[in-house]
């Protein structure tokens, strides 16, 4: 069954600046996707950026952006000037590309922007 | 486009009882799944329905079922309800499967 690894339960960044959430998962297909969502306080799921295995070049939207190493298998998120409105929940989320059982995700990294 | 929509949004069972949550998908997307979040277990996948049929299932127990209309419209039901499953429960819909996955906001089941 593959695994998705977050590190790091809560973040904090300055208003403005940059972090780094990780990511790690586990899988012996090739096959695949990855997502990074983004569960603010009204929990409603929003997608931020996605990713398709087979694809080198590391997806980008706008201030959010993947480094994706598909040999380390290794998948984080930058978000770029950070906002007060990025305050959330980021859950990390794999699915295979047969669709079997669905997406899979981690525990999540609360991250806080300090104004 | 509308988003994806559940109902009812707040519900409060007591053990025993059965419950039946809706989602309404995107228009024109035929793939629905459907996920618990419990702060202990965090999210997990539960099953998806695409054009009617049961496409995958998670690791719950036989208490948990669904459906899916001719509408794309999903319900899942859970009979014999327990404390254990008072969760966020949240629904999610694509185009196709497997294909990107988008969210509703969730019915928060309460078990007493």
């Amino acid at each position: 069954a593959q695994t998705v690894t977050q590190s790091q339960p809560e973040m904090s960044v300055q208003e403005a600046e940059t972090v780094t959430l990780s990511c790690t998962y586990d899988t012996s297909e090739s096959d695949y996707y990855l997502f990074w969502y983004k569960q603010p306080p009204s929990r409603q799921m929003i997608l931020v950026i996605r990713q398709e295995a087979y694809k080198q070049q590391n997806a980008t939207e706008n201030r959010f952006s993947v480094n994706f190493q598909k040999a380390a298998k290794s998948f984080s998120l930058k978000i770029s000037d950070s906002q007060l409105g990025d305050a959330a929940m980021y859950f990390c989320a794999y699915r295979s590309g047969g669709g079997a059982d669905g997406l899979t995700f981690g525990k999540g990294t609360h991250l806080i922007i300090q104004p | 486009k509308a988003g994806v929509t559940q109902t009812p949004r707040y519900l409060i069972k007591t053990r025993g009882q059965q419950v039946t949550l809706s989602c309404s998908p995107i228009s024109g997307h035929r793939s629905v799944s459907w996920y618990q979040q419990t702060p202990g277990q965090g999210l997990q996948f539960l099953f998806e329905y695409f054009s009617e049929t049961q496409r995958n299932k998670g690791n719950f127990p036989g208490r948990f079922s669904g459906r899916q209309f001719s509408n794309s419209r999903s319900e899942m039901n859970v009979s014999t309800l327990e404390l254990g499953d008072s969760a966020l429960y949240l629904c999610a819909s694509s185009l196709w499967s497997p294909d990107t996955q988008y969210f509703g906001p969730g019915t928060r089941l309460t078990v007493l």
